[in-house]
């Protein structure tokens, strides 16, 4: 089965980096999502890795680590506009296609 | 323009009543699923179709009917509402031909049952 695990919520200020980490259990893996949720909006598509290492996207990166189960989602400069939830996922049973499993989500307060 | 939308946005209905949640897209994406969001839980899958024809059951397919005669379509129906079903309902589609292939959300149904 599947299993992801993020801390519920989190808080940074204006200008900081702040990471947002995950871990999961899959049976299979090909690959790992990340989304963003603003408040009463639909989320959004942020990354998707499938190789170890990190992945740099503007202000966002992410990080995996097949061999440990993790990864993590780096957001640097942050903007007020970046208060939202952010989704962790992975493809059930290693199959295209098929739905993704999603994390519960970690909140993310970003104050001035 | 290209998208997914959900109708309608907000929907209040009254237990024990049948409701259809709409969801259309114009990708000729070959996979449509429906989640619902609750506080607590996530985002957790209802069904998903891999083409016109072709449903499955997700996670949390109790209480839920789909059907998929046209691939643009993928309506959502409730058969006899109850308070448990009171939740945020996404549409989504995704191209699917590769693992990498993300999920494109609509806009969500905001149903509340009394």
């Amino acid at each position: 089965g599947q299993n992801i695990d993020q801390p519920t919520e989190m808080t940074a200020t204006e200008g900081a980096i702040v990471q947002i980490n995950c871990t999961y259990q899959t049976s299979g893996f090909n690959g790992l999502f990340w989304y963003q949720q603003h408040a009463g909006e639909a989320p959004t598509f942020l990354s998707y890795n499938v190789l170890d290492g990190l992945e740099e996207k503007g202000r966002f990166s992410s990080f995996l680590s097949r061999s440990k189960g993790y990864s993590y989602l780096l957001l640097k400069e942050l903007q007020m506009k970046d208060s939202a939830s952010y989704l962790c996922a992975v493809p059930p049973r290693g199959q295209a296609g098929t739905a993704l499993i999603f994390g519960k989500g970690t909140t993310l307060s970003v104050s001035s | 323009d290209a998208g997914i939308t959900q109708s309608p946005r907000y929907k209040i209905t009254e237990t024990g009543r049948q409701v259809t949640l709409m969801c259309h897209q114009t990708w000729s994406h070959s996979y449509m699923f429906w989640y619902r969001q609750d506080l607590g839980h996530g985002l957790r899958l209802i069904y998903y179709s891999a083409a016109a024809d072709i449903t499955d059951k997700g996670e949390v397919p109790d209480g839920y009917v789909v059907s998929r005669s046209k691939t643009e379509n993928f309506p959502l129906t409730l058969e006899s509402a109850t308070r448990s079903q009171t939740s945020v309902y996404f549409c989504a589609s995704s191209e699917g031909s590769s693992y990498n292939s993300p999920l494109h959300f609509g806009n969500g149904t905001r149903l509340t049952v009394t």
